[in-house]
């Protein structure tokens, strides 16, 4: 049972280029969501995904795009980087709403020069 | 109180010593407040999901209250030690349609042997 896992862990881009952020996992969660944390600005939500096969966004959603594949798989994508997308990215699911413990995977550190 | 507010931003203490930090979210239309635990390099960990008005949760030497009429919750650490350092981060949720738990900066906590 490896909970919440993501890839990469660590990646630098240029401004400009693309990547995907990958996550996943295997508690059979509902709820999916991707977060930026910056220092001191505490964790913010990119997008999050309530079930399969729909997203929605979160505070700070411009310059990204996401797919939840199946209920495992939720993706984040930088479709052209810029330096402001420099941060740790986390992946984080719950078994449903609000009311639930967020379970969050080990981050992603993504520099964009 | 318009967002999550922590206080203090950091706390140094004594081994042995008993502590307690501040989380003030919003009242109207609360459903559930959140703490997590996070670790340097590590990523953040579920403590608490508090829901009713005079809630009292706790685990080992760390416990949490909750007041909603006014919008606070309290963290307690009893008999700190060094691997209870870490940033305590608290998090509001005001239910609707909308999944987004809105966090606060955190508390960083350093226990000193």
């Amino acid at each position: 049972n490896a909970g919440v896992t993501q890839t990469p862990k660590f990646q630098v881009l240029k401004t400009g280029q693309s990547m995907t952020l990958q996550c996943a996992q295997d508690m059979n969660h509902n709820s999916m969501y991707w977060y930026r944390q910056d220092p001191g600005m505490g964790l913010r939500l990119i997008y999050y995904s309530a079930s399969e096969g729909t997203t929605d966004k979160g505070e700070v959603p411009n310059g990204y795009n996401v797919s939840r594949l199946n209920k495992r798989e939720f993706s984040l994508r930088l479709e052209s980087a810029a330096p402001s997308q420099t941060s740790v990215y986390f992946c984080a699911s719950s078994p449903g709403r609000g009311l639930y413990e967020q379970y969050f995977g080990p981050g992603t550190r993504l520099t964009v020069t | 109180i318009l967002n999550v507010e922590q206080s203090p931003q950091s706390l140094h203490v004594q081994e042995g010593d008993s502590t307690n930090f501040t989380c003030s979210f919003p009242s109207s239309n609360f459903y559930a407040l959140h703490w997590y635990r996070w670790e340097t390099a590590k990523s953040p960990e579920a403590l608490f999901v508090m829901t009713l008005n005079g809630d009292e949760k706790k685990k080992g030497r760390i416990s949490a209250t909750l007041n909603t009429k006014e919008g606070y919750s309290y963290l307690y650490i009893k008999g700190s030690q060094p691997e209870d350092s870490a940033t305590y981060l608290c998090a509001s949720y005001s239910g609707g349609s909308n999944y987004k738990l809105t966090f606060g900066k955190g508390t960083l906590l350093t226990v000193n042997p």
